[in-house]
């Protein structure tokens, strides 16, 4: 069975900060890869995707992530984050053989000090 | 257009009660997926339609729970015997294809007292 885990359940920084958020899945075949995140108030929204070609996949607001098929990572990044990046992280994946249904890790609360 | 909604946007029931939840995906949207939110368990698959197609109900958690789908547009997830482990959000989401993108709708939060 798939799984996915993310290893930081609670993050705190300061705004200008870099942030790296780690996300591991378990499963053997081709994966389609997600970073969700949902803000204080607001429903769960994309933030980026994976699905083939450049490993290396740019979203909005100047998150990326950088998927290495060898250690199953997904890892998501930020160079500078704003006090407007407080929010919860989702990652997830989902496959073929599972009708592409999503399997999340426990999400990693962000809070950013202004 | 707009985009997934959902109602009611809270509910609250008493432990025993039959509640259902509406979600009315995205315009030509062919996959609905329900999921379910909560402290203890995090984000859980539920159930999934796909046109035409018998739904996937692998992930219901117990045959308290049972969804449908009418005309392939908005779908009802029906909670029999409420229990007080389920209230949690449930969260519904749409996709123009099996392997695409899922739109998430606000959820509906339910309560059972």
């Amino acid at each position: 069975a798939q799984s996915v885990s993310q290893h930081n359940h609670h993050v705190i920084l300061s705004e200008a900060a870099s942030l790296e958020l780690g996300c591991n899945y378990s499963y053997g075949g081709t994966v389609n890869l997600f970073w969700y995140v949902q803000y204080p108030g607001q429903h769960l929204q994309l933030l980026l995707k994976y699905f083939s070609g450049d490993p290396l996949v740019k979203g909005i607001k100047g998150f990326e992530a950088e998927f290495i098929k060898s250690k199953f990572s997904f890892n998501l990044r930020k160079p500078s984050v704003q006090w407007s990046d407080t929010a919860e992280y989702f990652c997830a994946v989902s496959a073929p053989d599972s009708n592409y249904q999503l399997i999340w890790g426990a999400g990693t609360k962000l809070i950013i000090k202004p | 257009g707009a985009g997934v909604s959902q109602s009611p946007s809270n509910k609250v029931t008493e432990k025993g009660k039959d509640v259902e939840l509406r979600c009315d995906p995205i315009s030509g949207h062919t996959a609905l997926y329900w999921y379910r939110q909560s402290l203890g368990q995090g984000l859980e698959f539920l159930i999934y339609f796909q046109g035409n197609s018998a739904p996937d109900k692998s992930g219901l958690p117990s045959d308290r729970f049972s969804a449908e789908r009418t005309g392939g547009s908005v779908s009802t997830l029906t909670i029999q015997r409420t229990q007080q482990e389920d209230s949690a959000v449930y969260l519904c989401a749409s996709s123009s294809t099996t392997s695409g993108i899922q739109y998430f709708g606000a959820g509906t939060r339910l309560s059972v007292l």
